[in-house]
C-alpha cells in the first residue's frame, strides 16, 4: 500500500539544483514526510524531514506544498557525491518502522 | 557524526548454521533495528529495540531472533539459517524522545549468502 510516488529516474548535472518531486496524497495530519538516500554499497541516509514548513538544512532544502499532498527535495549544488536513490517516506509521529518504496534513482553528471 | 558499526560487510555460511549479525553504536541510542533489503521487496523490518533487554516483532521475524544486553550493542541471530535468508541486512538506532519517531542512522550493512 504505497503511500508516496516518486520518478524512477532522474538526471542533474553536475553544480546544478537537483529538485526531486515526491506525491503523498493520502498523507494524515500527523505524519511527516521525510528523505533519506541510499549511495550504492551504503546504508540509507537520513536526509531531511519536515511537517508543513519549509526546511533547511546543511545538506538539502525541503518544500512542502500548502495542502500537504507533495513535497521537494533540493539538492541546491548537486555533486557526482549526490548520485544515489533517494527515498521519500511518510511516517507517523510516533511511528517506529522505515518503509522504502521504489524511491528516485539520481544520476548527477559532470 | 553518529557512527553505527556492523561486523562484516559480507558473509558466507551454509544451511542449517547459526548465524550471528552484530551491531554496535555509538550515540547512546534508546533504539535499535534490524532490517533486510532485498530487490524489488525493499526495506522490511526484521525486529527492533527499545530498551535494554527489550525487543518487538518487526514485519518478519520468522526464522530469526534478537539480542540486547547492551544499549549500544544489538544482534541478530539466524538461528539456522535457509537459502532464502540471503539478503542485505541493515542495523539503524536512533533516539527516544517520548515515543515520537526521530531519524534512524544505519550501519553499512552486511550482504549475507547463505550457501
Amino acid at each position: 500500500d504505497a503511500k508516496t510516488t516518486q520518478p524512477p529516474s532522474m538526471d542533474c548535472a553536475e553544480g546544478r539544483a537537483a529538485n526531486l518531486p515526491c506525491n503523498h496524497s493520502t498523507i494524515s495530519g500527523n505524519e511527516y514526510v521525510y528523505w533519506y538516500r541510499q549511495i550504492h554499497s551504503q546504508g540509507p541516509q537520513y536526509i531531511i524531514h519536515g511537517l508543513k514548513n519549509n526546511e533547511t538544512n546543511e545538506m538539502a532544502s525541503l518544500i512542502i506544498t500548502e495542502d500537504r499532498k507533495s513535497s521537494t527535495l533540493i539538492l541546491p549544488h548537486a555533486t557526482l557525491r549526490d548520485t544515489a536513490v533517494y527515498y521519500c517516506i511518510v511516517i507517523e509521529e510516533y511511528g517506529n518502522k522505515l518503509v522504502f518504496g521504489a524511491g528516485t534513482i539520481l544520476r548527477v553528471k559532470s | 557524526d553518529v557512527k553505527v558499526t556492523q561486523s562484516s560487510r559480507y558473509l558466507v555460511k551454509r544451511t542449517g548454521e547459526k548465524v550471528f549479525l552484530e551491531c554496535v553504536q555509538d550515540m547512546d541510542h534508546e533504539n535499535m533495528f534490524w532490517y533486510r533489503q532485498d530487490p524489488g521487496l525493499g526495506l522490511r523490518l526484521i525486529y527492533f529495540s527499545y530498551d535494554v533487554k527489550m525487543k518487538e516483532k518487526g514485519d518478519i521475524p520468522e526464522g530469526y531472533s534478537v539480542s540486547r544486553e547492551k544499549k549500544e550493542r544489538f544482534s541478530l541471530i539466524l538461528e539456522s539459517a535457509s537459502t532464502n535468508q540471503t539478503s542485505m541486512y541493515l542495523c539503524a538506532s536512533s533516539f527516544s524522545q517520548a515515543g515520537a519517531y526521530q531519524p534512524q542512522h544505519f550501519g553499512d550493512g552486511t550482504r549475507l549468502s547463505i550457501l
